[in-house]
């Protein structure tokens, strides 16, 4: 069976700081990956889809960008943060159908 | 550009009473739906779908939802609310070939 991975479960970065968010998943091969984010009481947000190595589609415009260096991992990274990229961020693949959302990761930048 | 409107951002119910959340989308040729629930500070989890076929449809938790086309609607209902249900609320509209349209959420919480 399919699973999806993201860490670390929670970050606490200051301001100016780097980031960089993991996920991967297990159990199927080149699948469409997604990262969303939530922000304190609005709804998700997304931010990138790949559909296959290095390729990475941008929804949003902002400090933030993605890679995939491999067919089942997704990266998002930022090389300076600022107070408006904490949030949750959770990364998903897509079945048949359907997507399929990892844990995600609580960021909180300071 | 597809959108997807959730009506209302908190609904409060006493616990054993029925809940309808309500979900609007904008119209187009076919619509595939999605109704996601979120427990606090974990993923989302697939409650339902409607892709083709019976306009009714259940999903795990006791949950159904009606998609109804000439109102644009997918509200999802549940006849008799447990503690347990207490959560997040996503409706979600398929855009295009690779993407997740969200509504906003509607937190759901039950009062003993």
């Amino acid at each position: 069976s399919q699973t999806i991975h993201q860490w670390p479960a929670t970050l606490v970065q200051p301001v100016g700081s780097p980031l960089s968010l993991e996920c991967t998943v297990e159990g199927t091969s080149n699948p469409n990956l997604y990262w969303y984010r939530q922000a304190a009481g609005r709804g998700l947000q997304l931010l990138f889809y790949s559909v296959g190595i290095g390729q990475i589609s941008s929804e949003v415009p902002q400090n933030l960008s993605a890679s995939r260096p491999q067919d089942r991992q997704f990266i998002l990274s930022s090389k300076k943060l600022l107070l408006s990229d904490s949030g949750f961020y959770l990364c998903a693949w897509r079945g048949y159908d359907e997507q399929y959302f990892g844990p995600g990761t609580r960021l909180t930048v300071t | 550009a597809q959108s997807v409107t959730q009506l209302d951002s908190q609904v409060p119910v006493f616990e054993e009473a029925p809940v309808e959340l309500r979900c609007n989308y904008s119209s187009s040729v076919s619509v595939y739906l999605f109704w996601y629930v979120q427990y606090p500070n974990q993923g989302l989890q697939l409650l339902l779908k409607y892709l083709s076929g019976s306009t009714l449809v259940k999903g795990i938790n006791g949950f159904e939802a009606e998609f109804n086309k000439s109102q644009t609607s997918f509200h999802l209902r549940k006849p008799s609310v447990h503690i347990s249900d207490t959560a997040e609320y996503f409706c979600a509209v398929i855009q295009g070939a690779q993407k997740l349209v969200f509504g906003q959420g509607t937190r759901l919480t039950i009062n003993p």
